[in-house]
């Protein structure tokens, strides 16, 4: 089974408005975190936002926020004011603790492009 | 000056070569990573290291090997380099952070590797 599955391949959204990109994740772990990163066209890996496993409150990162819902294993994405230049690929990633290692297990990306 | 660089940015090489892509990190961080990116598969993990003297096998470590030369050094090569190794690496590093999830990488620009 996927860890991290990201169902959205390709999303638009205009100039200013709010946009909601989609993971899920699987783990028995009870201890886990879940990370953003975006990647522009010029291929570097920014770290946008992160969520721990037992976290109270929603994570949020200037624009960026994380709407965590445990109890359906989603960790969504939400960026608010869109900008071209928020115009890139954005990658959902899963650390679990419990298995060991600090591994990064990333889902296969949502690319968005930001209309005027 | 960035963080974590890697060297070379670009290369092409031929089947059956050795080559040696590099990576340093300012960071003062202990851990190191190596994944690939290939289209429409995300990241995945090659080979990490906690400190200079564990180096540990990701999940598609075959065809590749590793050396941690220093705490802030960390190469990746491939002996006999094939066309199906032709992809986007990155290295990523992170900092100790005991038993909680908040360890996050932070990935270099990446080196495009083609493999005829």
């Amino acid at each position: 089974a996927q860890k991290i599955t990201q169902t959205q391949p390709g999303m638009f959204v205009q100039e200013k408005e709010a946009v909601t990109l989609d993971c899920t994740y699987d783990t028995s772990d009870p201890s886990y975190g879940l990370f953003w990163y975006k990647q522009p066209s010029s291929g570097e890996m920014i770290f946008l936002i992160y969520q721990g496993s037992y976290d109270q409150q929603n994570a949020t990162e200037g624009r960026y926020s994380l709407n965590f819902q445990k109890a359906r294993k989603s960790a969504n994405l939400v960026i608010s004011a869109s900008q071209l230049g928020d115009s890139a690929m954005y990658f959902c990633a899963m650390r679990e603790i419990g298995g060991g290692g600090n591994k990064l297990t990333f889902g296969t990306g949502t690319q968005l492009k930001v209309e005027l | 000056d960035a963080d974590v660089t890697q060297t070379p940015r670009n290369r092409i090489t031929k089947t059956g070569k050795r080559i040696m892509l590099e990576c340093s990190q300012t960071k003062g961080h202990d851990r190191m990573y190596w994944y690939r990116q290939d289209p429409g598969l995300g990241l995945r993990l090659i080979y990490y290291s906690f400190d200079v003297k564990d180096i540990n096998k990701g999940e598609i470590s075959d065809g590749y090997s590793v050396s941690r030369q220093a705490q802030a050094k960390f190469s990746l090569s491939l002996e006999s380099a094939i066309p199906n190794q032709t992809a986007l690496y990155f290295c990523a590093t992170s900092d100790r952070s005991g038993t909680t999830a908040t360890d996050t990488q932070y990935f270099g620009p990446g080196t495009r590797l083609t493999v005829l």
